[in-house]
């Protein structure tokens, strides 16, 4: 069963601590996303990723770290310098090599962090 | 950051009415994206619309591309509760074709 997989659905962190959120696709995209949601907010890129081993800052990448060593997994870890944590995350991908450059993005179900 | 802009930002309305969403860019689109996000779920591709004046329909729902490539808009026909949720535009901007979502029109549907 194809699909990208966000774990875990709801987080809870102290303030201080970094957290480390999971990504995994099984779609064998290429490009992978992070976004953060705020209630009433839209969508905003926190980095991205087009090929392994290779990523990209989006527009709020303060406070947030990524990875991509592997295709299939783009885990992004919340620090400790990120002011305001607490969000809806959001993890994508999409196919954007060749002739499919410009196709939809799939989303995981998503990470709700709350950190007190 | 970069976002392009989507007007209303909350829209309520009877169920039976129509409901239109806009989105607009400063810069012209290769192409633009519509998604769907219901309440507590995540975002769900409607449509991709890619040609000058393209106008695509998906039974009550109908998309259009402007003439210019700076805008698009979603229109609803005869609201249903089922239509509630939040609608995005997306496009891909910037060298590395990143997507960059609208700030998102949120559709309330009274019964």
């Amino acid at each position: 069963d194809g699909g990208i997989t966000q774990s875990p659905k709801y987080l809870f962190r102290k303030e201080g601590q970094n957290v480390t959120l999971s990504c995994e696709q099984n779609l064998n995209h290429d490009a992978m996303y992070w976004y953060r949601q705020d209630p009433g907010q839209g969508l905003r890129l926190i980095y991205y990723s087009q090929i392994v081993n290779d990523f990209q800052k989006g527009d709020i990448a303060e406070g947030y770290s990524v990875s991509r060593e592997k295709k299939e997994s783009f885990p992004l870890t919340v620090t400790s310098a990120q002011k305001n944590p607490t969000a809806f995350y959001l993890c994508a991908s999409s196919i954007e090599t060749g002739a499919h450059f410009n196709t939809e993005a799939f989303f995981g179900q998503g990470t709700r962090l709350t950190v007190v | 950051g970069q976002q392009v802009m989507q007007i209303p930002q909350y829209q309520h309305v009877q169920e039976g009415e129509d409901f239109t969403t806009y989105c607009n860019s400063s810069t012209t689109l290769s192409n633009i994206q519509w998604y769907k996000q219901r309440p507590g779920g995540h975002p769900v591709f409607l449509i991709q619309l890619v040609k000058s004046g393209e106008v695509k329909k998906q039974k009550r729902l109908t998309f259009q591309f402007g003439e210019a490539k700076k805008n698009s808009s979603l229109h609803i026909t005869a609201t249903q509760t089922t239509d509630v949720g939040t609608y995005f535009c997306a496009q891909r901007g910037g060298a590395t074709n990143k997507l960059i979502f609208g700030t998102g029109t949120l559709l309330a549907v009274q019964p």
